[in-house]
């Protein structure tokens, strides 16, 4: 383990479903992130959290809300999802916002939308 | 805001070869270099970065070069290994504060072949 738990590893859920995903790190760390990954296209940016606060939301919609209680957790609640959204949803977090020391990365959550 | 293009997509060289991939970047600003390796249903891991007060930075079969002028990087695998076989990002950023996030490449995935 890195250092970046997240759970659940798989998700299936349905359009009219709500779920949450969960991310959780020991490392100290005061950023944390939630990236989208596709298949054939870049890692995404979808959220960032300094210090609990969110600094961050690249137009993302209105269906992946986050949550920030404190600097070692962070949630995705998903609600309404479309299959589109079906893909790899990775947490990061790192010592700040700014990445000079990189980023540690969760092993992911697959989320299938059905 | 910044856009990172990396080529080849895919890449397939026999053991014993070297591999290298190519990243340019648009953001003159950006001055944080950082390269990951997914192994397949795995997290992203960081292997190797390059900040650009840096002209080239090597450790052991893996080195990266910076060109600030043409704003592009690349990354040089020599002696490749069948464990080598990944997807590779290079990423760039700012460095520091709401600028520091990474903005990543598609990936190129690396087939070393025995």
């Amino acid at each position: 383990e890195t250092g970046v738990t997240q759970t659940p590893r798989h998700l299936v859920m349905g359009m009219t479903n709500k779920k949450s995903l969960k991310c959780e790190q020991h490392l100290g760390h005061n950023a944390m992130y939630w990236y989208k990954q596709s298949a054939k296209k870049p890692l995404e940016l979808m959220f960032v959290y300094s210090l609990e606060e969110r600094v961050e939301n690249n137009s993302v919609p209105s269906r992946f809300s986050p949550e920030c209680p404190n600097s070692s957790h962070l949630f995705l609640h998903l609600h309404t999802l479309q299959p589109e959204d079906s893909a790899l949803y990775l947490c990061a977090s790192s010592q700040g916002t700014g990445s000079y020391y990189g980023y540690t990365f969760g092993s992911g959550t697959r989320l299938t939308v059905v | 805001g910044e856009n990172v293009e990396q080529h080849p997509s895919t890449l397939s060289v026999q053991e014993g070869d070297s591999a290298v991939i190519k990243c340019t970047y648009s953001d003159s600003a950006s001055n944080y270099f950082p390269w990951y390796k997914q192994e397949l249903g795995k997290r992203p891991q960081l292997i190797i970065d390059i900040r650009s007060n840096v002209g080239e930075k090597k450790d052991q079969r893996i080195a990266v070069t910076l060109n600030k002028t043409a704003k592009h990087f690349s990354l040089h695998i020599t002696e490749t290994q069948p464990e080598d076989s990944a997807v590779y990002f290079c990423a760039a950023s700012m460095g520091g504060g709401s600028q520091g996030n990474l903005i990543f490449g598609k990936g190129t995935k690396l087939s070393v072949k025995p």
